[in-house]
């Protein structure tokens, strides 16, 4: 069955400092793989998404993610981070049709 | 446009009552979705919707829940009878039908089942 790992659970992070989050996934065929983000007490919202072309992805608020095909993974990235950037992360794969499966998520804290 | 409207944002019952959640989708979006998040195990599909049949109903835990689409801008999800391991966030998304599988999601329903 196809799976999502996020492998850091938690991040603390002081603003300015870069964000790297991983995000790897278990599935041989064609993807479309998404960057999602809930901010404290409010629901997720789209962040990002690669469907196909370019896998440098460049979402809102200066998040971008890379798609390495060969390494299965979509790792997310922020070279400087802001306190307005603690939220919960998850990633998600679509692999056809419309049923998507998320990661546990990554619970980032930036302190200010 | 809205967004997908969700009712109630929070429901505190006891256990054994039915519990009754709603969802609006975005209007001309042909999927729906509900979900569950909690800590332990993060955000869980339950069942989702296609011009209002449910195609996958795997994620559903057991036959306490149940939910329905009647029509294009309503779905329920419905649990009966509650129990305190249904406490989570309950969250509808709806995705429209252009071969784009991204979700808008709903700003959830917080279920307290004491």
């Amino acid at each position: 069955a196809q799976s999502v790992s996020q492998h850091n659970h938690h991040v603390i992070l002081s603003e300015a400092a870069s964000l790297e989050l991983g995000c790897n996934y278990s599935y041989g065929g064609t993807v479309n793989l998404f960057w999602y983000v809930q901010y404290p007490g409010q629901h997720l919202q789209l962040l990002l998404k690669y469907f196909s072309g370019d896998p440098l992805v460049k979402g809102i608020k200066g998040f971008e993610a890379e798609f390495i095909k060969s390494k299965f993974s979509f790792n997310l990235r922020k070279p400087s981070v802001q306190w307005s950037d603690t939220a919960e992360y998850f990633c998600a794969v679509n692999t056809g049709g419309f049923k998507t499966i998320f990661g546990a998520g990554t619970r980032l804290f930036v302190k200010a | 446009d809205a967004g997908v409207i969700q009712s109630p944002r929070h429901e505190v019952t006891e256990m054994g009552q039915e519990v009754t959640l709603r969802c609006k989708p975005i209007s001309g979006h042909d999927y729906l979705f509900w979900y569950r998040q909690t800590m332990m195990r993060g955000l869980e599909l339950l069942i989702y919707f296609n011009n209002n049949v449910p195609i996958d109903d795997s994620g559903m835990p057991e036959d306490r829940f149940s939910a329905k689409m009647p029509n294009a801008s309503f779905s329920t999800l419905k649990i009966q009878p509650s129990e305190p391991r249904d406490s989570a966030v309950y969250f509808c998304a709806s995705s429209p039908d252009r071969g784009l599988p991204e979700q808008y999601f709903g700003p959830g329903t917080r279920l307290t089942v004491t």
